[in-house]
């Protein structure tokens, strides 16, 4: 399967900052990756499709003006929290699609904690 | 719409008893794949099931795809403490879909 990485693992910032986190693929071309967010105990939620080359497509009901995502090339996908707050702490996973199945490969996370 | 539900939604044993999660759709899937999510942690993929009637074996977890596509189980024989954690239970939307649909979870608590 394909291997994804994230960076950070986990950040604290302040109220009204902003956060980028990046997405790489180590071994494979992604044209397409997925950004989920995941709340305590519960199930990821797709944010948003990110298109290399292009613009994402958000899912109904996120803020593509709160959540930047750039997909600059085949191998990495950034998603920049603008104006951070509070309610934005969660879990952020990326992953991208692959194989015949279209199988997911899940990045390890990024846990961030706005204060 | 597809939807997976998957039950439980939450399992606590003890070390060394068997079970049984469930997923299961009324729409007819291409595949399904089982990932194991730890806290602080990205999902694992354990198994991608494709064909009806299917069944995988990961050493003491075994997988099964439904005759028809639209359902699958993972079994885990004497469970251990390192079992613990959220499966997930995901399948390509539509037809070769691009987007993926994920059951709500089974959070497994394994107690020594």
């Amino acid at each position: 399967g394909a291997v994804v990485s994230q960076h950070p693992s986990w950040v604290i910032c302040k109220s009204g900052t902003s956060v980028k986190i990046e997405c790489r693929s180590l071994d494979f071309q992604a044209t397409t990756m997925f950004w989920y967010r995941q709340f305590p105990k519960q199930s990821l939620m797709l944010m948003a499709t990110s298109n290399e080359g292009s613009k994402a497509t958000y899912e109904q009901g996120v803020e593509k003006d709160k959540f930047l995502i750039n997909h600059a090339s085949l191998t990495l996908s950034t998603l920049t929290v603008t104006s951070a707050h509070p309610e934005d702490s969660s879990f952020y996973i990326c992953s991208l699609q692959g194989g015949r199945w279209e199988t997911q490969y899940f990045g390890p996370g990024t846990r961030l904690l706005v204060l | 719409t597809q939807l997976l539900e998957q039950s439980p939604q939450f399992l606590s044993i003890q070390e060394g008893e068997n079970l049984t999660v469930y997923c299961n759709s009324s729409s007819v899937f291409s595949s399904l794949q089982w990932y194991r999510q730890e806290p602080g942690e990205g999902p694992v993929l354990l198994v991608t099931v494709v064909t009806g009637g299917e069944v995988k074996k990961l050493k003491r977890l075994t997988f099964q795809f439904g005759d028809a596509r639209k359902d699958s189980s993972l079994h885990i024989t004497a469970a251990q403490p390192g079992d613990t954690g959220l499966y997930l239970c995901a399948g390509p939307e539509g037809t070769g879909g691009f987007k993926t649909i994920f059951g709500a979870g089974t959070r497994l608590f394994v107690k020594a």
